[in-house]
């Protein structure tokens, strides 16, 4: 099946700095979703990119699907950024439903 | 919004108990997922359903089964509760037109 590869898997950063959050994948894929799990663990929805660039407030991301990776950026961050951030996909061979795979995620501390 | 609700975000349950997980939608999603999440294992598949009556099997769907009667409702049930399945269970919901899915807030099971 498909592997997902999150990096870094801990970031910890000062109130204020801007972070990059890496997401590989090994095969061709027709979902990449980015998740924030609160502490309470939700999962909140941040990003649907299979493709191209999308922007939300301070985070955006970019999937470049022709070299299987996509990139979360957090800027000026905020402690409430801190969480478990997850990449998840669903590959292209999947016919109909299916789940999603998940990386390990990244887990950011931001501290005041 | 999506709205996908889980019926208990916190279940105690005793070892050889049955248990039901609800989880219900209210966006007409036909597919539905169940997953579980453990430390260091992350989220994997157990079963989902894409249609009323239909359900497949995921990576892990060993000592569980689910049930669909009803489009908006999908249930994963526990037939005889082991302590290696407690657990965060988290529900999800697929849009078909985007394969966008949206995560419920999830239960947390232990058994004992």
């Amino acid at each position: 099946g498909i592997q997902v590869e999150q990096s870094p898997p801990d970031l910890i950063l000062q109130e204020g700095a801007n972070s990059t959050l890496r997401c590989n994948f090994s095969d061709s894929v027709n979902n990449l979703q980015w998740f924030h799990q609160n502490p309470w663990g939700q999962l909140i929805n941040l990003f649907y990119i299979p493709s191209g660039t999308k922007q939300n407030g301070r985070l955006s991301a970019t999937t470049v699907a022709t070299e299987r990776y996509s990139l979360l950026y957090i800027s000026s961050s905020q402690t409430t950024d801190s969480g478990v951030y997850f990449c998840a996909v669903a590959g292209i061979e999947r016919g109909g439903a299916d789940g999603l795979t998940f990386g390990k995620g990244t887990h950011l501390i931001i501290q005041p | 919004d999506v709205k996908v609700t889980q019926s208990s975000r916190y279940l105690v349950k005793r070892t050889g108990e049955k248990v039901f997980l609800e989880c219900v939608q209210d966006m007409d999603h036909e597919n539905m997922f169940w997953y579980r999440q453990d430390p260091g294992l992350g989220l994997r598949l157990i079963y989902f359903s894409y249609d009323v009556k239909m359900k497949e099997k995921g990576d892990i769907p060993e000592g569980y089964s689910v049930s669909r009667e009803k489009k908006e409702r999908f249930s994963l049930i526990l037939e005889s509760a082991s302590t290696n399945q407690t657990s965060m269970y988290l529900c999800a919901t697929e849009d078909l037109s985007a394969y966008e899915q949206y995560f419920g807030p999830g239960t947390r099971l232990t058994v004992t």
